[in-house]
């Protein structure tokens, strides 16, 4: 079955505590992006790959990083989380960065 | 900052009803995608609709786009308690060289029983 994965789906955690959200695809999807969804703003755009060992900043790329070591995996990492980051987190994947994307169930991340 | 504008914000209608929904957008696209997300879920694709495309249909939906006035609307046909959930419009544009989606803030849909 075609699907995006995204662990945790839930996280509760303190401010500082570093932390990693994985994603990982199996459509062998070249472009893959992360986004985070808050009330009133909508869904903005976290950071974007295009394929392995390229990555971009989208809308919102403060406080995160990325990597993409592997076509499959996109993980995000909150160095040093901080409250104004606690946010409904998705993954995405497409063929293509303008195409039908595939979205992860999304990850609920609240720092204390 | 966010391309397409959804109108309406929510949109409550009765079982069996129609509901139209709408967005808007500023700058020339190639295509514009609707999604739908159910509470607390990932958002589903459901339909693309190229620039060159002005009518489109999917089971129950149907989707239009009008070039001109930069706008589109999705019509659900004969709703169902089922399609409560955010719908939202994406258009792709290109920032600082590269081709994204960009999301508005999505319409409320409540079908009541």
């Amino acid at each position: 079955e075609a699907q995006v994965t995204q662990n945790p789906r839930y996280l509760i955690t303190v401010t500082g505590k570093k932390l990693t959200v994985t994603c990982s695809q199996n459509m062998n999807h070249e472009y893959m992006s992360w986004y985070r969804q808050d009330p009133g703003l909508g869904l903005r755009q976290i950071y974007y790959s295009m394929n392995v060992e390229v990555t971009d900043k989208g809308d919102v790329p403060e406080g995160y990083k990325v990597s993409r070591k592997e076509k499959r995996n996109f993980p995000l990492i909150l160095e040093s989380p901080s409250p104004n980051q606690t946010s409904l987190y998705f993954c995405a994947s497409s063929e293509q960065g303008r195409g039908p994307q595939h979205f992860g169930d999304g990850t609920r991340l609240s720092i204390l | 900052s966010q391309q397409g504008e959804e109108d309406p914000q929510a949109l409550s209608i009765q079982e069996g009803e129609n509901a139209t929904m709408n967005c808007s957008y500023k700058t020339s696209i190639n295509n514009l995608q609707w999604y739908r997300q159910n509470s607390g879920r990932g958002l589903v694709h459901l339909i693309l609709i190229r620039s060159n495309e002005r009518e489109k249909h999917s089971g129950r939906l149907r989707v239009t786009l009008d070039t001109s006035k930069k706008s589109s609307s999705l019509l659900i046909t004969a709703s169902r308690a089922a399609d409560t959930a955010s719908y939202f419009c994406a258009t792709d544009r290109v920032i600082q060289g590269a081709q994204k989606l960009v999301f508005g803030q999505g319409t409320r849909l409540t079908i009541n029983p």
